[in-house]
């Protein structure tokens, strides 16, 4: 069965700071990983990761995955209180194109 | 691009009655859709796939003549939930998956809020 591990589970930050979300992952035959935000309706999607070691970037979001070691992180930059929302993890196997999630990085930003 | 639209948003009804939720990808074509629901402060739980054309794969534990899916068109799928209690309230959330290469991105509704009286 497929696993996608997150961490922290939630965490509160003040406005300006950096914060480092955390995704770990076991699946048969991964095509993808996907990074989505979610705040009080559904999911929007952020960032869809295949190959290690490339970041991908927009704005003051980043991501990167490591396929060798299972895992990728999000980060982002410069927080603000627009920020705040639960940070959802996914991984896509090759042949069901079903998406296994986290729990989620609940992030809550402060002024 | 890749919008993904459900109506209706919200829905109260009465126990006992069938509700209508409807999934439109609008700007692109999707062979395949999901229905997901979330209960407060949880993770998604996926509830069926949904394939143009054929019959819907269900997730063990998931009632196929209670959650009844049509996936109509390329455009379009619907989930209808049957005799509805209150223990079927809950935020339903539908996805399409667009393609680009050989990956696919899921792209979510705004969700549908049920509440069963």
């Amino acid at each position: 069965e497929d696993k996608v591990v997150q961490s922290p589970l939630s965490l509160v930050v003040h406005e300006g700071d950096t914060v480092t979300l955390n995704c770990s992952y076991e699946v048969t035959n991964f095509r993808s990983l996907l990074w989505y935000k979610q705040e009080k309706k559904a999911p929007t999607f952020l960032f869809m990761l295949t190959s290690s070691g490339i970041e991908k970037k927009s704005g003051r979001l980043s991501s990167i995955l490591d396929k060798k070691e299972l895992f990728s992180i999000l980060n982002i930059t410069a927080t603000q209180t627009g920020d705040s929302a639960v940070y959802l993890c996914a991984v896509e196997a090759r042949g069901n194109n079903r998406l296994a999630f986290g729990k989620g990085n609940q992030v809550v930003v402060i002024p | 691009g890749a919008v993904v639209s459900q109506h209706p948003s919200w829905v109260i009804c009465k126990s006992g009655t069938s509700v209508k939720i409807e999934c439109r990808s609008l700007d692109f074509q999707a062979t395949t859709m999901f229905w997901y629901r979330q209960f407060p402060k949880q993770s998604l739980m996926l509830m069926a796939t949904s394939n143009e054309g054929s019959k819907a794969t269900y997730e063990q534990g998931v009632e196929k003549d209670k959650f009844l899916i049509n996936h109509a068109s390329l455009t379009l799928s619907t989930l209808t939930v049957t005799s509805a209690h209150p223990e079927d309230s809950s935020f339903y959330i539908c996805s399409a998956r667009a393609f680009s290469g050989a990956s696919g991105t899921q792209y979510f509704g705004p969700g549908t809020r049920l509440l069963v009286l």
